[in-house]
């Protein structure tokens, strides 16, 4: 596609659900980032993927988080039982290239924990 | 002290003022350096890409000093349409670690 696909837009869950966010990244780029985004701070880093491995995970905040890319396209981040802390906008990016190279954004999809 | 700090700002400019943000961070790893911008509940989009002292791009300059680990942003001649919050990334990649790491931002608005 012409950029990167973030789905669904809006989530809203019940405490304890469990939620899936998928990002298509643009066609043939090597690498995948997810980020969290609460309101009015930075993206903070939640995991990285070079083609289907994934190379640092450093950043997701509690074992209730899993992500996967299993054919090195397109990625799911899976929220277990989450909590209201959870609440927050979930970024994906995607680059051509695996050393430093600007990074394309997706639009996010927006999580609300209630 | 954390990886990446900015002035969260906001700084409020004329129309046709020249503004400048400085970054710094703490990893000297880092081995190149991004300035995005994000618009309110908008994703951060690319701005300008910084590998070696400096770089520039139209009224846009981005400066690298590595010995004080900061990056500064300077935009001249601003517009309405600059208003936004901008983001300072450095990239690093180190053993088990490939991270763009990104400071809270800085709040700008061009007033008329």
């Amino acid at each position: 596609g012409a950029g990167v696909s973030q789905s669904p837009r809006y989530k809203v869950a019940k405490r304890g659900q469990d939620v899936a966010l998928r990002c298509d990244p643009i066609s043939g780029h090597v690498s995948l980032f997810w980020y969290q985004q609460a309101l009015g701070q930075g993206p903070e880093f939640l995991t990285y993927f070079q083609n289907e491995a994934q190379l640092d995970k450093s950043g997701l905040p509690s074992d209730r988080f899993f992500a996967e890319r299993p054919e090195g396209s397109v990625s799911t981040l899976k929220i277990q039982r989450t909590q209201q802390e959870d609440s927050a906008v979930y970024l994906c990016a995607s680059s051509p290239r695996t050393e430093n190279y600007g990074y394309t954004f997706g639009s996010g999809t927006r999580l609300t924990v209630v | 002290r954390k990886e990446v700090e900015q002035d969260p700002g906001p700084f409020n400019v004329p129309e046709g003022a020249t503004v400048a943000f400085n970054c710094t961070y703490s990893n000297s790893a880092s081995q190149s350096f991004f300035w995005y911008r994000q618009d309110c509940r908008k994703e951060p989009k690319l701005l300008m890409s910084v590998y070696s002292s400096g770089n520039e791009d139209g009224r846009f300059t981005a400066q690298l000093n590595r010995a004080s680990q900061y990056i500064s942003l300077l935009i001249r001649d601003s517009k309405l349409s600059d208003s936004a919050t901008y983001l300072c990334a450095p990239w690093v990649v180190g053993a088990g670690s490939y991270q763009l790491t990104f400071g809270k931002g800085t709040k700008l608005s061009v007033i008329p």
